[in-house]
């Protein structure tokens, strides 16, 4: 089965850049989703299809895909990002072709 | 406003069944593709299962093959997952949520879930 395979944790400055990557083989030939979850919350998609950006997120939030790692990146990081952040993909040549990341803790120092 | 609520949940012995319900609302259910997602207490999320539009195509994963099965009603608006011979690692937060596009696409809209719990 696919797997995908993300960092437990990161930690980054307000104001600062947050980078969290997916590894997949070959996950560039695949399109990724990313979610945000905070405490006591269901998920909240922030990225689509690699790059879109579903409406109400903001334009910090962005995304890239290629080759063997799915990027998402926060710019001018808030308090208020703090949350565990979820990629998932679909595996069309599984069986049970859905897949998420294990998560990442985003601290925001 | 897009709206799913779901239902069903609690405490099951092992062995025992369950069936969770999801109501949707604010848009039209028999054009999405829906899924079910699950959070284990402290846990990742874990694709569960998908349904196409009109039932005709279903997706598992391999842990509930032949144990879960998903369905949905399109006249009520209402997504089901039955779920049999429950074990203590089926105890999870049970989420149902709306596909946008296709069975490969993103859960746009998510509901609050439902927990369940499988112990004696």
């Amino acid at each position: 089965s696919y797997v995908l395979t993300q960092p437990p944790s990161v930690s980054v400055a307000p104001g600062k850049t947050a980078r969290i990557t997916c590894g997949g083989n070959n996950i560039g030939s695949k399109s990724v989703h990313w979610y945000q979850q905070k405490p006591g919350q269901a998920p909240i998609l922030v990225i689509y299809y690699d790059s879109d950006r579903p409406s109400g997120i903001p334009e910090r939030f962005s995304g890239s895909n290629s080759g063997n790692t799915a990027t998402l990146t926060i710019s001018r990081v808030e308090a208020g990002d703090e949350a565990d952040y979820y990629c998932q993909v679909w595996d069309s040549s599984s069986d049970h072709p859905g897949v998420f990341g294990g998560g990442t803790k985003l601290t925001v120092l | 406003e897009v709206q799913l609520v779901e239902s069903g949940g609690g405490l099951v012995q092992p062995g025992g069944s369950l069936r969770l319900s999801c109501e949707a609302s604010g848009f039209t259910f028999s054009s999405y593709w829906m899924s079910w997602v699950r959070q284990a207490p402290g846990k990742g999320l874990e694709w569960v299962a998908n349904i196409k539009q009109d039932g005709s195509e279903k997706y598992y994963v391999d842990s509930v093959k032949g144990r879960f099965t998903i369905s949905r009603d399109n006249a009520k608006n209402s997504l089901y997952l039955q779920m049999n011979s429950l074990r203590a690692e089926d105890t999870a937060v049970y989420y149902c949520a709306r596909i946008l596009i296709a069975a490969a696409g993103p859960s746009d809209y998510w509901g609050q879930g439902t927990l369940v719990t499988v112990s004696s």
